[in-house]
């Protein structure tokens, strides 16, 4: 089974890039990569997911490097609102057991 | 389309007691999956439905069961409630059976206490 990790906490300013790493050295061949927001109160929310390479949407880029151990997050441009838990999961294969990180505190100060 | 529905969103329960929550996953979706939220622990996966059949289960006690109807509609249930059972319980649906590309819609959850 695949295990996360990622940063505890972050905090950035506002209209910066953050970047949220995700290691999973374990990850199977047939693994997705895939990022989800949390409020408070709230269940998370997907973001975006990627299987290698890059990945953008209109409101995240997912960057993955050839090896798939790690993933990277990309914020764009960041505002209150973006202070949340970010979540990275990947995707248990055939066995579908889900490995969630343990979250990242992502703060946006003004 | 509405989202996930999940009642009700609050509930006290005094240790020893049992609960049912109750799961409405989006319309189409036929995958549930139930999630204990704590934390100290983070997200944990109790256990996930398809087309009424449990495919998979997470390492909690037999207190936690659920089951999914014929409608998608899923229910999970706690028996002998302890206070290490407070949390927040979210469910989670989606459409596309297997794993690899599937992304999880999620309710607003359950908060339980037990006291």
């Amino acid at each position: 089974l695949a295990k996360t990790t990622q940063p505890i906490s972050m905090d950035s300013y506002e209209g910066q890039e953050v970047n949220i790493t995700c290691s999973h050295n374990n990850i199977a061949t047939n693994d997705y990569i895939t990022w989800y927001q949390q409020f408070p109160s709230q269940g998370p929310r997907f973001i975006i997911q990627g299987y290698k390479t890059k990945v953008t949407n209109e409101v995240a880029s997912l960057f993955i490097p050839a090896d798939r151990k790690s993933s990277t997050l990309s914020l764009p441009r960041v505002s209150l609102s973006d202070t949340a838990v970010y979540y990275c999961l990947v995707g248990g294969g055939s066995n579908y057991q889900l490995i969630w990180g343990a979250g990242t505190k992502l703060i946006i100060k003004p | 389309k509405a989202g996930v529905t999940q009642t009700p969103r609050y509930l006290i329960k005094t240790r020893g007691q049992q609960v049912t929550l109750s799961c409405s996953p989006i319309s189409g979706h036929r995958s549930v999956s139930w999630y204990q939220q704590t934390p100290g622990q983070g997200l944990q996966f109790l256990f996930e439905y398809f087309s009424e059949t449990q495919r998979n289960k997470g390492n909690f006690p037999g207190r936690f069961s659920g089951r999914q109807f014929s409608n998608s509609r899923s229910e999970m249930n706690v028996s002998t409630l302890e206070l290490g059972d407070s949390a927040l319980y979210l469910c989670a649906s989606s459409n596309i059976p297997g794993l690899e590309k599937n992304i999880q819609y999620f309710g607003a959850g359950t908060r339980l206490s037990v006291l």
